[in-house]
């Protein structure tokens, strides 16, 4: 049931390089968000949508951008990746905007960054 | 003080006992909550949610406290399997940490 998928899974980059991973979902769900999950520092939001080209910084937002022009595909970018920036990246979808029903993850995009 | 709190642990239990996870809360506004599981190298998954009468699903039971801002995970007869580590999830509309505040988690591992 991969309702939302995430790419590339893995992936290994130089600093400085640019990185942009894929959020894809077929849930038609309006709101989506990135995190990164640190060893001490649990899930942190980087960014989220509430729609099309709707987008808002999250707490950890520095030195990332996103976007959104489908419904379906939410796009992180790494503008000039730093090795601080190395984790674990989860997508995740929300029907609601509350969070009332909870979010579904991606199942990550592990990141190094070298 | 932090949004949500959870003691990381581990907890180390034998197959068959009884553990129980606490969870505290910082904000009264808080409307939704949730357990969430998560397995080594693994994304979080929704595990129950949580209401006001409290909920049971199979060996699984949660309770909210709204007076005292906790939230309580019991699991009866814990297997093998039940190893993961368990994140306390409140609702708070709004704010550069999202509508959902993740807590860091408490680590289980059932020994045979």
């Amino acid at each position: 049931d991969a309702g939302i998928t995430q790419s590339p899974r893995h992936k290994v980059t130089e600093t400085g390089t640019p990185v942009t991973l894929r959020c894809h979902q077929t849930e038609n769900h309006r709101y989506m968000y990135w995190y990164r999950q640190d060893p001490g520092h649990g899930l942190r939001l980087i960014h989220y949508s509430y729609g099309v080209k709707d987008t808002d910084k999250g707490e950890v937002s520095d030195g990332y951008s996103v976007s959104r022009s489908k419904t379906e595909d939410f796009l992180l970018t790494l503008e000039s990746a730093t090795s601080s920036q190395t984790s674990v990246y989860f997508c995740a979808i929300s029907e609601s905007g509350t969070g009332g029903n909870g979010y579904t993850f991606g199942s990550g995009t592990r990141l190094t960054v070298v | 003080r932090k949004e949500v709190e959870q003691d990381p642990g581990p907890f180390n239990v034998p197959e068959g006992a009884t553990v129980a996870f606490n969870c505290t809360y910082s904000n009264s506004a808080s409307q939704s909550f949730f357990w969430y599981r998560q397995d080594c190298r693994k994304e979080p998954k929704l595990l129950m949610s949580v209401y006001s009468s409290g909920n049971e699903d199979g060996r699984f039971t949660a309770q909210l406290n709204r007076a005292s801002q906790y939230i309580s995970l019991l699991i009866r007869d814990s297997k093998l399997s039940d190893s993961a580590t368990y994140l306390c999830v409140v609702n708070l509309y709004g704010g550069s940490q999202g509508n959902l505040i993740f807590g860091k988690g408490t680590k289980l591992s059932v020994k045979p």
